[in-house]
């Protein structure tokens, strides 16, 4: 069955740094989004991504956030100068449908900031 | 404030006792109520979709119901392999985006055989 394929699992960086955490969604689909949880709490929409543009992001997305698909297979999330509260796992999803359809999760990226 | 609060925050069954989940939602002009699971270290994994009071589905030991207000996720005679975290969602009532959920805080279901 086609996955959803995120990398690296686990990233460690230091405050300030950027880091970019990458997704291959699934090949046939349109819709790309960043999900985030941290520790303990709700799974947070963070943004949406379809026909290669923003459609529509929370206010957690702010402008040290920024998503790019470079290619016709990756979907990237950068974080220009990360904060300790940064620190969560952070899900890419895709769906093929849009509105009111399932999203296909991957196993996430664990950022610490130390 | 589109809110979405789920009970218990945790359960433990024995094999074989049936239960039920609780998720309850203050969204007007529900879009859509949707299940999903979650193991340790994964990402949600889809489990129902419902859209209007009164609709149930089932999968396996699972059956998800919807009313005005709430939706349960009943589960029969579980197994331990049911043992994990089980996520409400709903799209908020602005914001037309498509996949942009509002997440309960899960369920924590643990079976023991």
């Amino acid at each position: 069955e086609p996955e959803v394929t995120q990398t690296p699992s686990h990233q460690v960086t230091q405050m300030g740094q950027e880091v970019i955490l990458r997704c291959v969604p699934i090949s046939n689909h349109l819709y790309f989004y960043w999900y985030r949880q941290i520790l303990g709490q709700k799974v947070e929409f963070l943004v949406s991504f379809y026909n290669n543009e923003i459609s529509e992001k929370s206010e957690i997305f702010d402008d040290q956030f920024s998503v790019e698909r470079p290619d016709g297979s990756n979907f990237t999330l950068k974080i220009r100068s990360t904060k300790l509260e940064d620190s969560a796992m952070y899900f890419c999803a895709s769906s093929d449908m849009g509105a009111n359809e399932k999203l296909f999760f991957g196993s996430g990226t664990q950022l610490s900031v130390l | 404030e589109d809110q979405v609060t789920q009970s218990p925050e945790a359960l433990r069954l024995q094999e074989g006792e049936s239960s039920s989940l609780n998720c309850s939602y203050t969204v007007s002009g529900l879009r859509g109520l949707f299940w999903y699971r979650q193991d340790p270290g994964k990402g949600p994994e889809f489990l129902f979709t419902l859209y209007s009071a009164g609709e149930e589905k089932e999968k396996e030991r699972l059956k998800a119901t919807l009313t005005k207000k709430e939706s349960f996720l009943h589960i029969t005679a579980p197994k331990p392999e049911d043992s994990a975290t089980y996520l409400c969602a709903v799209p908020p009532r602005y914001g037309g985006s498509q996949g942009n959920l509002i997440f309960g805080k899960g369920t924590k279901l643990s079976v023991k055989p």
